[in-house]
């Protein structure tokens, strides 16, 4: 059974820029959902993706969307990008949207200049 | 509004020693799941333990148990034994029922476990 991996492990943007981040759940997971942590904070939730349809939002602006294929990988997009979109960027997935636990990749680090 | 609080921004603790780490909650949810995670500087996201709101039993998971009192809107984390490799970030989290689509974090506490 393979883990809930993300990539790339680190990426470099410049302000404005369009940024695409990826991830493969977990063996038999179908529930995707993203989440960002900036330095010295908890994880925020952005979305999550339950059979390629977009299940709940929080609290983040249109720029940031995503999407889920039929093999339950995701993506993550974030369109102009600002210098506060410098954050650890995890995915975590699950077997369904209500199972309670949710296992995480190892995050993207993505840090905008 | 659904919170968690974590008090302790820092801990430490000797080697072989048991730790304890603080977490509140609030929600009105009347159910709801709490979670504990640990996060090495590597940056990935270890799931530790997790406690439903209507569980009669405090949860174990070999070194860790959870001390839930749902009065006091508590679930603080026990460490038993620590380790150097418990070195760590540790987060605190919320999956309410009625917002079963995310998971509320707290700000974390930072453990580091002394020789």
């Amino acid at each position: 059974e393979t883990g809930v991996t993300q990539s790339p492990t680190h990426l470099i943007k410049t302000r404005g820029q369009q940024v695409t981040l990826r991830c493969s759940s977990q063996s038999g997971h179908n529930t995707v959902s993203w989440y960002q942590q900036a330095l010295g904070q908890g994880p925020q939730f952005i979305f999550q993706y339950y059979r390629e349809e977009e299940n709940g939002r929080g609290n983040f602006p249109p720029r940031f969307s995503g999407l889920q294929f039929p093999n339950y990988s995701s993506e993550l997009n974030v369109n102009a990008l600002e210098l506060d979109d410098s954050a650890l960027y995890l995915c975590a997935s699950s077997f369904t949207t209500t199972q309670e636990t949710q296992y995480f990749g190892p995050g993207t680090r993505l840090l905008v200049l | 509004a659904q919170k968690i609080t974590q008090t302790q921004p820092g801990m430490f603790v000797q080697e072989k020693e048991a730790v304890t780490l603080d977490c509140t909650y609030d929600t009105s949810d009347p159910s709801y799941g709490l979670f504990w995670y640990k996060q090495p500087s590597s940056g990935e996201m270890i799931f530790l333990i997790y406690q439903g709101s209507y569980d009669q039993q405090n949860a174990t998971e070999g070194r860790y148990s959870l001390n839930f009192q749902k009065a006091r809107k508590s679930a603080n984390l026990v460490i038993s034994a620590s380790q150097l490799g418990d070195s760590a970030m540790y987060f605190c989290a919320m999956r309410p029922k009625t917002s079963y689509d995310k998971v509320i974090f707290g700000p974390g506490t930072s453990l580091s476990v002394i020789p």
